[in-house]
């Protein structure tokens, strides 16, 4: 089966400060998927990749998918309060989602 | 639209009680899931259902089932209920099978 790693596994960052988050897959990717999840609540979907190469923006966060299709980053640019939360990274293994354990983060003033 | 919507949002059981998780969404969503988060484990499938009249097992399977009551519906039942399975239960669903997943806001479930 596929495993994901994402590192780390919690950060605490400053308000305005950059951030970044790696999900590393044990097999190669055919899709990769971020979303992010508040206390207590559902996943969001955020952005999927599928090429390597591949680069996706909205907002101020990017997400990466790098050439061998076996790493993914998470970037968020001058954070704020609202990008607080769990991010969690999933692969498309045969039309399902694996999941990383998920990375927390926490936006302090 | 409500999307993905689950009842109940708590409960609590005693061991060896049954229950019935309920999910319904309505985008006419193809595929549907059910999964488990626990602390430091992220998510694991339990089972999912890739269209209407179809399930199968996903990752953790073991003492739940499921039945994909129509397109837009798709319970988990919990037959006999231990303490292993004290965990945040969530919903989601997808067009087809390798589309974004809509995820519910999760049932949280104890079990004593």
């Amino acid at each position: 089966s596929q495993e994901l790693e994402q590192s780390p596994q919690s950060l605490i960052v400053q308000e305005g400060k950059n951030l970044t988050i790696n999900c590393t897959s044990s097999k190669t990717l055919y899709g990769l998927y971020w979303y992010k999840q508040k206390y207590g609540e559902g996943l969001i979907f955020l952005m999927m990749l599928q090429k390597g190469g591949e680069e996706k923006s909205h907002e101020k966060i990017t997400a990466k998918l790098d050439e061998k299709k076996q790493q993914s980053s998470l970037h968020i640019t001058a954070s704020q309060p609202s990008h607080a939360g769990i991010y969690l990274c999933g692969a498309d293994t045969w039309g399902k989602l694996q999941f990383g354990a998920g990375t927390q983060v926490v936006v302090t003033p | 639209n409500a999307g993905v919507t689950q009842t109940p949002k708590f409960q609590v059981l005693k061991t060896g009680q049954s229950m019935t998780l309920q999910c319904a969404q309505d985008m006419n969503h193809n595929s549907m899931y059910w999964y488990r988060q626990d602390p430091g484990m992220g998510l694991r499938l339990i089972y999912y259902s890739a269209s209407e009249g179809t399930t199968d097992k996903g990752e953790v399977p073991n003492g739940y089932n499921v039945s994909r009551l129509n397109k837009r519906e798709f319970s988990l039942r919990l037959e006999s209920a231990a303490p292993s399975q004290t965990s945040v239960y969530f919903c989601a669903s997808s067009e087809d099978r390798v589309h974004e997943q809509f995820f519910g806001p999760g049932t949280r479930l104890t079990v004593l």
